[in-house]
């Protein structure tokens, strides 16, 4: 079945340090989106992604999804306390089947 | 607009016990979504709904079982409670349009 590796599972930086999570899968997708879940809350939609090499910005958030359309990155720059949380990405193969969840990559900012 | 509500929040029950969690949305989504998360485990999809009176299974479905009468609403059934089933679940809809989803509070849930 379709598989979501999110890379790593954790992270921990120093306040203004920079952080980068990774997504691959092993099939092509038809697009991925990106959520944040902050700790005891709800994930919450943050971005989706649906050209090849495809590059959207929201103000420290980078988000790429690959030429090939099988991996994505979100990149945060200057990291800040409030970037604390769980980061999620999720794949779809088509427009109509269930998008899969990566297990995510939890951010820990030391201040 | 509430967006995605569920009740109840929180929630404890005995083995063998049976419960229903419900899940209301106010977006006029087509579909509707039940997950469950679990400490390093991410969210695995349970059950979903592509519109009004149907339904179909996710990655773990087995001992749930769902039913969607009315668009707006996904309820959740738990017919024997185990302790296996001790999660935090969340309902979610998105249109199908955009498919972005919005998840509601989540129910944490625990089985003793």
């Amino acid at each position: 079945g379709q598989q979501v590796m999110q890379i790593p599972q954790y992270q921990h930086v120093q306040e203004g340090e920079d952080f980068t999570t990774y997504c691959n899968s092993s099939t092509t997708l038809s697009n991925i989106q990106w959520y944040k879940q902050r700790p005891g809350g709800h994930p919450v939609f943050l971005i989706q992604l649906v050209k090849s090499g495809e590059v959207k910005k929201q103000k420290r958030l980078t988000f790429q999804f690959g030429e090939a359309k099988k991996n994505s990155s979100l990149h945060i720059t200057a990291t800040q306390t409030t970037d604390v949380g769980t980061y999620f990405c999720a794949e779809r193969l088509s427009g109509n089947t269930p998008l899969v969840f990566g297990k995510g990559t939890r951010l820990s900012v030391i201040a | 607009n509430a967006g995605v509500t569920q009740t109840p929040k929180f929630r404890v029950l005995k083995t063998g016990q049976s419960m229903t969690l419900l899940c209301a949305q106010d977006m006029n989504h087509e579909y509707m979504y039940w997950y469950r998360q679990d400490p390093g485990m991410g969210l695995r999809l349970i059950h979903y709904s592509v519109g009004e009176g149907t339904t179909a299974k996710g990655e773990v479905p087995d001992g749930y079982n769902v039913s969607r009468l009315k668009k707006q609403n996904f309820l959740l059934g738990l017919e024997s409670a185990a302790p296996s089933q001790t999660s935090v679940y969340f309902c979610a809809s998105s249109s199908d349009r955009t498919y972005e989803q919005y998840f509601g509070p989540g129910t944490r849930l625990t089985v003793t």
